[in-house]
């Protein structure tokens, strides 16, 4: 069964700093592992989604990538804002079904 | 493209009442969509498969005689939680696959906050 970790569970930065999110997943057979960004009380945003194949993706501040054999993927923030306070959820589809599978995500806040 | 809405995005009703949730998928069709749920500081979890045209799929754990799932077109899915709980209050959140995309990939609504007195 396929178990996705996230760490850190929380992280406090202050505004401008570059961070970074780890994923990690127990299987490795995947299909493609996406970040999604919640905010409270909100559903799901989809930052970046990286098929099994490639190695990284990138959307403007945001860089994802993706180890597949080691079961590892990195969300990289560059100069974050107070704005890019949420929690960050990584999940990835394996399996016959392809379910997907999420980690239970960290807790991002920027202080300005 | 790919858009999934939810109704109600927030419910509260009175403990043994029965609560439907609609998924549709706005312009897409969808053989399959997904029911999860997700309790306050926790992570969204699996409850259900939903095929169009077929009995629904359940994870263990979820009792499907309290969670009815009902796929009868390809754009529309609803759970229908039956005599709810308290302890069934949670954000639901369904997402759905599109047929002519990347067969891999979900689309999320925007969830359904339920509060059950």
């Amino acid at each position: 069964k396929q178990e996705v970790t996230q760490i850190p569970a929380a992280l406090s930065v202050p505004e401008g700093e570059n961070l970074v999110l780890n994923c990690s997943f127990t299987d490795s057979a995947i299909y493609n592992l996406q970040w999604f960004r919640q905010d409270p009380g909100k559903g799901l945003t989809s930052l970046l989604l990286i098929q099994s194949s490639q190695r990284e993706q990138t959307s403007g501040r945001l860089n994802a990538s993706l180890d597949k054999s080691s079961g590892r993927s990195t969300l990289y923030i560059a100069a974050s804002q107070p704005g890019d306070s949420a929690t960050y959820l990584c999940a990835v589809v394996s399996g016959s079904a392809r379910q997907l599978t999420f980690g239970s995500g960290t807790q991002l806040t920027v202080l300005p | 493209g790919a858009v999934v809405s939810q109704h109600p995005s927030w419910v509260i009703c009175k403990s043994g009442t029965s609560v439907k949730i609609e998924c549709r998928s706005l312009d897409f069709q969808a053989t399959t969509m997904f029911w999860y749920r997700q309790f306050p500081k926790q992570s969204l979890m699996l409850m259900a498969t939903s095929n169009e045209g077929s009995k629904a799929t359940y994870e263990q754990g979820v009792e499907k005689d309290k969670f009815l799932i009902n796929h009868a077109s390809l754009t529309l899915s609803t759970l229908t939680v039956t005599s709810a709980h308290p302890e069934d209050s949670s954000f639901y959140i369904c997402s759905a696959r599109d047929l002519q995309r990347d067969w891999n990939e979900q689309f999320f609504g925007p969830g359904t906050r339920l509060t059950v007195l």
